[in-house]
């Protein structure tokens, strides 16, 4: 099947501070990926959508400029939580869509932990 | 809005026992549906995919399967061992837009 890498797997970053993670496909063409979080002891919830070379589609209630999200290329898209509180301290995950009407190839997933 | 439901939250049983777990879900135009696993502080860990026109997969002791007219697919786990212990995800994908959906999970303990 096909592989989607996430990085870092995790992170410990200083409350105020930026910290991007990564999520890529390494085997095929993402034209679309997206970003769920996930608080402790709850589901994941779908944060954002992503598509190539256009801007993110946020959820409701997700901020848009604290969650920067950039998809420059077929391959890759990150996710900057900038200026991070403890209060951002999550399990991020991303997955990839190989194509329409195919499914979507989740990473591994970002434990991040302000402190 | 799809919404996934998973009964029970927890479940404890001695090793050896065979248990199924349950994910329900309220639009049935689904694209697939996919059970995770995932261990307390790790990532997720794909573990069956079946997609809207299967009714089941098996791998190894875990068959899941699927009936979206009832908007219900299970999670049978045969011979439990306690290297099961953990939570255990549902994720309906969504009909041609790749998102998906995910239950609150449940968390599942195999005593020895």
């Amino acid at each position: 099947g096909a592989v989607v890498s996430q990085h870092p797997s995790w992170v410990i970053c200083k409350s105020g501070t930026s910290v991007k993670i990564e999520c890529r496909s390494l085997d095929f063409q993402a034209t679309t990926m997206f970003w769920y979080r996930q608080f402790p002891k709850q589901s994941l919830m779908l944060m954002a959508t992503s598509n190539e070379g256009s801007k993110a589609t946020y959820e409701q209630g997700v901020e848009k400029d604290k969650f920067l999200i950039n998809h420059a290329s077929l391959t890759l898209s990150t996710l900057t939580v900038t200026s991070a509180h403890p209060e951002d301290s999550s399990f991020y995950i991303c997955s990839a869509l190989y194509r329409q009407h195919t499914e979507a190839f989740f990473g591994q997933g970002t434990r991040l932990t302000v402190v | 809005k799809q919404e996934v439901t998973q009964i029970p939250a927890a479940l404890s049983v001695p090793e050896g026992e065979n248990l199924v777990l349950n994910c329900s879900f309220t639009d049935s135009a689904i694209y697939n549906l996919q059970w995770f696993r995932q261990d307390p502080g790790k990532g997720l860990t794909s573990l069956l995919l079946i997609q809207s026109s299967q009714r089941e997969q098996t791998s190894g002791r875990l068959n899941a399967s699927l009936d979206k007219s009832s908007g219900r697919s299970t999670l049978y786990i045969a011979a439990s061992q306690p290297g099961d212990s953990a939570t255990y995800l549902c994720a309906v994908g969504d009909t041609n837009a790749g998102k998906s959906t995910f239950g609150d999970g449940t968390t599942l303990t195999v005593k020895p």
